[in-house]
């Protein structure tokens, strides 16, 4: 079983539309989380950081849910510029610290 | 804002040719990575390096080197390279501690082996 799991799409929506990716982690003594959004060719860039009280930022709402291992990330009003992978990140600090990628969701928006 | 820069954006190197690539960052993070990311199979780390001179081994060494002679550079060496080495590397600094520890990514490096 991975370490970090996510669906890899691809997802296919119109814009304006909402969507939702889910991710699920193993090791329950991970402590940071993050979504990050890599553009084709591009490098990945941090586009929020997760925390157990959950975080909106204008369309996008992070949720980490501890119990169950899972975080998710919630697109309102999707934009054709949402067009992207979105990585799911995990840190956990037993013995040293490790970071790990998840391999990605795609999304597509049409217009 | 944070800037993490590496040395090319595109290289082509024969196999068995000796490859430097090199990272510089330029917020003081303790912390450098090196990953290569491949077509369906993510990111993967080959090094990191917490401080200057340490380095650990990431899930994929073999074949890799590296060298952090000083905190804001941390490069990356193909001893001998080889075709299945072919990939986009993408070199990344962070903080450490919870809440502090958000890697920043370069542009990332296209090599080709031929």
């Amino acid at each position: 079983r991975k370490e970090v799991e996510q669906d890899p799409g691809p997802f296919n929506v119109p814009e304006g539309a909402t969507v939702a990716f889910n991710c699920t982690y193993s090791n329950s003594a991970s402590q940071s989380f993050f979504w990050y959004r890599q553009d084709c060719r591009k490098e990945p860039k941090l586009l929020m950081s997760v925390y157990s009280s959950g975080n909106e930022d204008g369309r996008f709402t992070a949720q980490l849910n501890r119990a169950s291992q899972y975080i998710s990330l919630l697109i309102r009003d999707s934009k054709l510029s949402d067009s992207a992978t979105y990585l799911c990140v995990v840190t956990h600090y037993t013995g040293g610290f490790k970071t790990i990628f998840g391999a990605g969701t795609r999304l597509f928006v049409k217009a | 804002d944070v800037k993490v820069t590496q040395s090319s954006r595109y290289l082509v190197k024969r196999t068995g040719e000796k490859v430097f690539l090199e990272c510089v960052q330029d917020m003081d993070h303790e912390n450098m990575f090196w990953y290569r990311q491949d077509p369906g199979l993510g990111l993967r780390l080959i090094y990191f390096s917490y401080d200057v001179k340490m380095k650990e081994k990431g899930d994929i060494p073999e074949g890799y080197s590296v060298s952090r002679e000083k905190k804001e550079r941390f490069s990356l060496i193909l001893e001998s390279a080889s075709t299945n080495q072919t990939s986009m590397y993408l070199c990344a600094s962070s903080q450490t501690g919870v809440g502090t520890d958000t890697q920043y990514f370069g542009p990332g490096t296209r090599l080709t082996v031929l």
